[in-house]
């Protein structure tokens, strides 16, 4: 898998869009990017995917850059309940470990 | 609704004793992972499994073993636990065709 790299922080005012960046420099041309976030003492839970183009769902929004070395997640009206760490991971599936990082912290503000 | 259930949310055990952590999945899922947490590291991926009594080490399976005799329960296993051990301890399985993962709700082990 990819390695991936992800501000430990961030905030966003309640209401706005939060922008959440990912770097992969390295990732493959069969590997997706796959987000997740993990609210306080729960396990984490998967928001979206997306391997070049670009998806939204009910939940979120990914951009992947052209060259698919980084990818952003947009939440679009950020409420407090966002407060969550979220995790970018790189994976092309099938039978191999999958790896978490250390995620971004997103802090929503009132 | 998808599930994988975690035997317990909170667990204290002494050190030396032989810890068995359950995880059991209603998905049919093949692939099955055992991550710890602790703050500041993130997710951790201790091991993984892609089928019935198959395994594999992850990036920090020193003190642990695994087993997995049925496809829908995944134990981790403290031969003889640790303070260091003490931690948060999630699973996860999914579809060997994406890294869709779904989690449990975590065990918080404390070893004292």
């Amino acid at each position: 898998d990819a390695k991936t790299t992800q501000p430990p922080s961030m905030d966003c005012a309640e209401g706005r869009a939060a922008n959440l960046p990912c770097n992969h420099s390295t990732i493959s041309g069969n590997e997706y990017v796959y987000w997740y976030r993990q609210i306080h003492s729960q396990g984490p839970q998967y928001i979206i995917h997306g391997l070049k183009n670009n998806e939204t769902n009910e939940m979120a929004s990914l951009i992947i850059t052209e060259d698919r070395k980084s990818s952003t997640l947009i939440l679009p009206h950020a409420t407090l309940r966002d407060t969550a760490v979220y995790y970018c991971i790189a994976s092309s599936g099938g039978y191999q470990k999958v790896t978490f990082g250390t995620g971004t912290k997103l802090q929503v503000i009132p | 609704d998808v599930k994988v259930t975690q035997s317990s949310r909170y667990l204290v055990k002494r050190t030396g004793e032989k810890v068995f952590l359950e995880c059991v999945q209603d998905m049919d899922h093949e692939n099955m992972f055992w991550y710890r947490q602790d703050p500041g590291l993130g997710l951790r991926l201790i091991y993984f499994s892609y089928d019935v009594k198959m395994k594999e080490k992850g990036d920090i399976p020193e003190g642990y073993s695994v087993s997995r005799e049925k496809k829908e329960r995944f134990s981790l296993i403290l031969e003889s636990a640790s303070t260091n051990q003490t931690s948060m301890y999630l699973c996860a399985s999914s579809f060997p065709t994406n890294e869709k993962l779904f989690f449990g709700s975590g065990t918080q082990l404390s070893v004292l």
